[in-house]
Formats: C-alpha cells, sequence, structure tokens
C-alpha cells in the first residue's frame, strides 16, 4: 500500500524551529518529486515547497521563502521540512505530498494525514 | 503568478441531485488542473487530473470538462459521502506555482 506519514509537528513559540518528517512506503520513493502543502486552521490549502527526486531542483513559497528548508534522503525514503523562525501564521496542518507525472501532466497523489503544528507563546 | 477563482463558495445540494463546481485560472493553463476533495479533519483526495480523467478508483459520477481559462467539476447524482470541500489545482508551469483555488464547500441541503 502506498503510504505517507508525517510526524514532527507540535507547538512552537514564535521564532522557533521545527523539523517536520514524511515516512514514505509503497512505493519507489527516490524516483519521485515531493511537496510540501500547508492548511491553516479553517483556511484552503497553500502549496509550500517541492523537492525534485535528486533534490537537484528545490522550489519555495514566497512566504516561507529563506526560513524553511526542503530536503529528502532516499536511502531513508524520507522527505524533511525544516521551519525556522516560525511565525504565527505558520500555524497550519503541513501536508506532504507526491508528485505524479504522466504525459506532460502533474499532480499532487497521494497525501499524508498531515500533521499540525502550532505557533504561540 | 497565476489565480484560481473557484464559483460558488459553498453550495447546498440534496443527494441526488446534479452539482457543478466552476474553476476560473487568471491566464491560459491548457488542460493543466486537477480536482480535490477534503473531509474535515482528512487530508485531500485527488478525483480529477488533466482537467477530464478519472482518477482509478473514483466513482464514474465525478467528471471533469474545461480547458483554457475555465473548468467545471460535475458531480451527476450526489451521495452522501461526497459533502466535502473541493479544491481546484492548476499545475501548469514549474511547481512554485501550482496554486490552489479556495475551494468550495459542498453541504447537504
Amino acid at each position: 500500500e502506498v503510504q505517507l506519514v508525517e510526524s514532527g509537528g507540535g507547538l512552537v513559540q514564535p521564532g522557533g524551529s521545527l523539523r517536520l518528517s514524511c515516512a514514505a512506503s509503497g512505493f519507489t520513493f527516490s524516483s519521485y518529486s515531493m511537496n510540501w502543502v500547508r492548511q491553516a486552521p479553517g483556511k484552503g490549502l497553500e502549496w509550500v515547497s517541492y523537492i525534485s527526486s535528486s533534490s537537484s531542483t528545490l522550489y519555495y513559497a514566497d512566504s516561507v521563502k529563506g526560513r524553511f528548508t526542503i530536503s529528502r534522503d532516499n536511502a531513508k525514503n524520507s522527505l524533511y521540512l525544516q521551519m525556522n523562525s516560525l511565525r504565527a501564521e505558520d500555524t497550519a496542518v503541513y501536508y506532504c505530498a507526491t508528485l505524479l507525472t504522466y504525459g506532460g501532466y502533474n499532480w499532487f497523489d497521494p497525501w499524508g494525514q498531515g500533521t499540525l503544528v502550532t505557533v504561540s507563546s | 503568478d497565476i489565480q484560481m477563482t473557484q464559483s460558488p463558495s459553498s453550495l447546498s445540494a440534496s443527494v441526488g441531485d446534479r452539482v457543478t463546481i466552476t474553476c476560473r485560472a487568471s491566464q491560459s493553463i491548457s488542460s493543466h488542473l486537477n480536482w480535490y476533495h477534503q473531509k474535515p479533519g482528512k487530508a485531500p483526495k485527488l478525483l480529477i487530473y488533466a482537467a477530464s480523467s478519472l482518477q482509478s478508483g473514483v466513482p464514474s459520477r465525478f467528471s471533469g470538462s474545461g480547458s483554457g481559462t475555465d473548468f467545471t467539476l460535475t458531480i451527476s447524482s450526489l451521495q452522501p459521502e461526497d459533502f466535502a470541500t473541493y479544491y481546484c489545482q492548476q499545475s501548469y508551469s514549474t511547481p512554485s506555482s501550482y496554486t490552489f483555488g479556495q475551494g468550495t464547500k459542498l453541504e447537504i441541503k
């Protein structure tokens, strides 16, 4: 079964740091680009970051650029998001999602179950 | 940046109804449009990719259409499990631009 499981969320003070992990199983993780997407409480989906299969290409949303770092360890089938200088507006459920590509089209599937990050004093 | 606008933002309907949700892009995205739905407390789930391709395992009552800037998701006969929030996503150009619509909450009438 294809599965993504996030971990590492929790309560952190403004200005603090947190590292999220996403463990992949059931597919050849090293062959796929991955993404982080977040959802603030009661709000819609916001794409956060992208990493290619070999880690050669990275993208970040402007809202997190310079504060968040995406990485992966293909030997461990794991994706990471290092979040520094956290702000209240970073409070959200963070999902990891696989980028599938076929015939020039791209979509996110599957998604993990999400991990909640709360930034508050 | 490409903006995605869904309408309506919310919708009340009954089991058995035919429902249509619209998504409009601020510029042409060809057929690079995906649809997801999300139930409370759960992760989004892919329904439609490339504007009209039904994801494996998704019931055939779901269909997608459109190209360019205007897209629709249609549910031919609403079932109780379909009450959820629906999001469109454009996947044109690079992943840094894969923006989502604001969502359409489909509620039971």
